[in-house]
């Protein structure tokens, strides 16, 4: 099966602080993907990266920023935490950029920003 | 660009009750369309999907039909159980255009299903 994983289900943080999330998969897919999840909002794409060092804005990029150093790992950083990122953090990768390859998603982040 | 749209809710059923969750798509190229749900506290998991026109796909007693003439991918059961109480995304994919846009989804449908 295949596996994501987000290093944290929940998260408290300080206004101000730097912020990683981690996610990791161990299928080898070429696409990774990080949403943020608000209710009535749906999920709204942040990045999205396609290969080791690409990426591309989603939705929402604005006071976020990405790392993809390797295949696997696809991290979110969130330069200066403020509360309207309080939220659900999801991750998801894909195999290729064929339209039946379908995600997969790690559990989930809530993160709170006081 | 892509969109999809789907009855927000929440929908409150009684058990064994029978399901329909609509919802229908714009998209510039050829997608596969998907059903994904998200049980309370957990990420999103595929429930069904189907890539082209007519396929059907179906999964824990859940189908839907891609209907390309109508550009829709009902969700139904034909009995709800208490279990099934979850949110609901329908979503496709196409990257036509480009990586960023090719995976649209819903904003979710929340099914509360009442013993």
């Amino acid at each position: 099966d295949v596996k994501v994983t987000q290093s944290s289900r929940y998260l408290v943080k300080r206004t101000g602080e730097k912020v990683f999330l981690e996610c990791v998969q161990d299928m080898d897919h070429e696409n990774m993907f990080w949403y943020r999840q608000d209710p009535g909002l749906g999920l709204r794409l942040i990045y999205f990266s396609y290969d080791v060092k690409m990426k591309e804005k989603g939705d929402i990029p604005e006071g976020y920023s990405v790392s993809r150093e390797k295949k696997e790992r696809f991290s979110l950083i969130l330069e200066s935490a403020s509360t309207n990122q309080t939220s659900m953090y999801l991750c998801a990768s894909s195999l290729t950029l064929d339209t039946w390859a379908e995600a997969f998603f790690g559990q989930g982040t809530r993160l709170t920003v006081v | 660009g892509n969109s999809v749209t789907q009855m927000e809710g929440p929908v409150t059923l009684s058990e064994e009750a029978f399901l329909t969750i609509n919802c229908t798509y714009t998209a510039t190229g050829y997608p596969s369309l998907f059903w994904y749900v998200q049980y309370p506290g957990e990420g999103l998991q595929l429930l069904l999907k189907a890539t082209k026109a007519d396929d059907k796909g179906s999964n824990k007693g859940f189908e839907a039909t891609y209907r390309k003439e109508t550009t829709s991918f009902h969700l139904e059961k034909g009995s709800v159980q208490v279990s099934d109480s979850a949110v609901y995304f329908c979503a496709l994919s196409d990257y036509s255009g480009g990586g960023a846009d090719g995976l649209t989804f819903g904003k979710g449908t929340h099914l509360i299903i009442q013993p």
